[in-house]
Parts: C-alpha cells; sequence; structure tokens
C-alpha cells in the first residue's frame, strides 16, 4: 500500500481561534486529496474534494470560507478550521487518491486528526 | 456509487473466523467491491477488493457471488486486535472518486 500522514493527531484549541491540519502523501505523489469529518459513533463524511493548484470542490452544507483547503503540492493538502467553536470538535481525516504507479487511482488515508475545540 | 447493505455489528470468538457479508443489488459491471476497517481513533485502512473472483492476501479473503450482488469478507483467525468497524464500498477501480461510506459493520472479536 502507500501511506498518508496527517499532522496533527490530537489538538484542542481555544474557542475563535484557527486550526491547521496537514495531510501528507509520504510515498507517492497524489493530485486529489479528500478531507471527511467523523462525529462519534458515526461514519465518515465527505466535506471536500482537494484539487492541486485548484479551488477545493466542497460537499453541500460544508462552508468554505469555514474550512479553507489548500493543496499547494503533490505531496500536501492543508484544511484550516477558521475561527473554531466547540461545534467544530471532531475527528477530521484525509485520503490520498494515488497518481501512478502500482496502486495508481487507489485511495489511502491518513491517521485522522481528532480537533477539541473548547 | 453503488449503494451497500452491511449489518450493524457482528460477534465472533477469538481465534474463528469472523465473516462480513456485504448486499451490493446495484452494482455495475465496471464496479469493485472494496473493503476497508476502522480501527477506533484511527482513519480507514485498506483491506481488500476484487472485481469478480475470489480475491485472498495476507489480512483476509473476499469471496463474491457469482451475480456479484453480494460478497462476504473472511478474517480467517480474528483476534482482539480486529475489533474493528468494517466498510464495504463498491466503486470503479483505478479511478477512485470520492468513496461513500456507508454505517459498515462494528465486529467484536471476543476472548
Amino acid at each position: 500500500g502507500a501511506v498518508v500522514s496527517q499532522h496533527p493527531s490530537w489538538v484542542i484549541c481555544k474557542s475563535g481561534t484557527s486550526v491547521k491540519i496537514e495531510c501528507r502523501s509520504l510515498d507517492f505523489q497524489a493530485t486529489t486529496m479528500f478531507w471527511y469529518r467523523q462525529f462519534p459513533k458515526q461514519s465518515l463524511m465527505l466535506m471536500a474534494t482537494s484539487n492541486e493548484g485548484s479551488k477545493a470542490t466542497y460537499e453541500q452544507g460544508v462552508e468554505k470560507d469555514k474550512f479553507l483547503i489548500n493543496h499547494a503540492s503533490l505531496t500536501l493538502s492543508t484544511l484550516t478550521v477558521t475561527s473554531a467553536h466547540p461545534e467544530d470538535s471532531s475527528f477530521y481525516i484525509c485520503s490520498a487518491r494515488v497518481d501512478r504507479g502500482p496502486w495508481s487511482g487507489e485511495l489511502f488515508f491518513g491517521e485522522g486528526s481528532r480537533l477539541t475545540v473548547l | 456509487d453503488a449503494k451497500t447493505t452491511q449489518p450493524p455489528s457482528m460477534d465472533c470468538a477469538e481465534g474463528r473466523a469472523a465473516n462480513l457479508p456485504c448486499n451490493h443489488s446495484t452494482i455495475s459491471g465496471n464496479e469493485y467491491v472494496y473493503w476497508y476497517r476502522q480501527i477506533h481513533s484511527q482513519g480507514p485502512q485498506y483491506i481488500i477488493h476484487g472485481l469478480k473472483n475470489n480475491e485472498t492476501n495476507e489480512m483476509a479473503s473476499l469471496i463474491i457471488t457469482e451475480d456479484r450482488k453480494s460478497s462476504t469478507l473472511i478474517l480467517p483467525h480474528a483476534t482482539l486486535r480486529d475489533t474493528a468497524v468494517y466498510y464495504c464500498i463498491v466503486r470503479v477501480a483505478g479511478n477512485a472518486g470520492k468513496s461513500t461510506f456507508g454505517d459498515g459493520t462494528t465486529l467484536t472479536v471476543k476472548p
């Protein structure tokens, strides 16, 4: 398989501050990455599709000004939760689609980042 | 992506085989069956995928019915570390779009 790394694994912040989460493909290039949010005892909910060099595509109901996505290179996408509030506390997960090689076109997931907003 | 149906939960005794079913009656001819699992507080982990032939790797076996409307993931000798939520997804291989996760099956392996 291929390795996707997220950082930080967990973060606690005060209400009103912004938090940045990084998603890196360690041993492959990924033009496309996806961001999910998961609340306790629920399944993953797709938030947005991140494309290198272009604007992200957000799912219905996801505020693009709230969740800023930047995909500046073929191995890095970032999700910034702006002016975070307690209701933004969640488990955020990214996945990356492999551009080429034996796993071309397949998805691999990061370890997830747990955000707690106080 | 075609919709899948999985039982919400299953138990399995440690050391025994765990058989997790998935129904995907609306699967298209070019869609593969994928299985992922999510251990508590971790990201999903790829397990296996297949089109119509049975597949086996170091983690599990995948049995797909001849009509491709259902499949079974088999963990041959379940361990406590296999306790997780297992997701069955059907989609076109090699060009993964946004994968839709259902509720999955919570497998609890008991000593």
